[in-house]
């Protein structure tokens, strides 16, 4: 059964780079048929697409964070990463790593889910 | 970006109550549609993809239909496991991904 972790600091100051570590396991991370993605949600807010990698390290980022965002994959650990810099308390979030399952004919959705982790901007 | 609204935002019901979420997009997506549920202080999990293609485990109860830019969620016949909030979105190649604003559903 796949499963996702994240891993990272759970506090950064603003005006930081925030780092996270999505680790995948029970399942290659270099399956063609997959990207796998960042998604956040605000404490008691929705959830916001930040972006997503192949394995090959081809990138699509959400354009309201593209100029602050860079998510790199490293398939010799079964891990992919984000970072997030010049962060502000709104950045302050649960961010979450998921596996995008992409398909021609019934478009993308996001499964399974990271549990997330809490990371907060405060100084 | 493609915009996505649900209605009701909250709704509270009884067990064994017919519940029906709507979700709709701001241009026409097919039926790239997908529904999650959050449970409280858990991750969301993928319900419905492609807008009435039930995940594998998810109890049949639940069912999406829907094309163009509406769709729901159908809960038929809803449980207590069933208290949630429930996120549509969409999986369209325009990119970026986004997601409604959510439905709370809770149990009278």
């Amino acid at each position: 059964q796949l499963q996702l972790q994240e891993s990272g600091p759970g506090l950064v100051k603003p005006s930081e780079t925030l780092s996270l570590t999505c680790t995948v396991s029970g399942g290659s991370i270099s399956s063609s048929s997959y990207y796998w993605g960042w998604i956040r949600q605000p404490p008691g807010k929705g959830l916001e697409w930040i972006g997503r990698i192949y394995y090959s390290g081809s990138t699509n980022y959400s354009p309201s964070l593209k100029s602050r965002v860079t998510i790199s994959v490293d398939t010799s650990k079964n891990q992919f990463s984000l970072k997030l810099s010049s962060v502000t308390a709104a950045d302050t979030a649960v961010y979450y790593c998921a596996r995008v399952v992409a398909t021609i004919k019934e478009g993308d959705w996001f499964d399974p889910w990271g549990q997330g982790t809490l990371v907060t901007v405060s100084s | 970006d493609i915009q996505m609204t649900q209605s009701p935002s909250s709704l509270s019901a009884s067990v064994g109550d017919r519940v029906t979420i709507t979700c709709r997009a701001s241009q026409s997506i097919s039926t790239f549609l997908n529904w999650y549920q959050q449970k409280s202080g858990k991750a969301p999990e993928l319900l419905i993809f492609a807008a009435s293609s039930l995940q594998g485990g998810v109890p049949s109860r639940f069912s999406g239909s829907g094309s163009g830019t509406d769709f729901s969620l159908t809960i038929s016949s809803l449980q207590p496991e069933d208290s949630a909030t429930y996120y549509c979105q969409h999986g369209y190649s325009t990119l970026p991904f986004t997601f409604g604003p959510g439905t709370k559903v809770a149990i009278k």
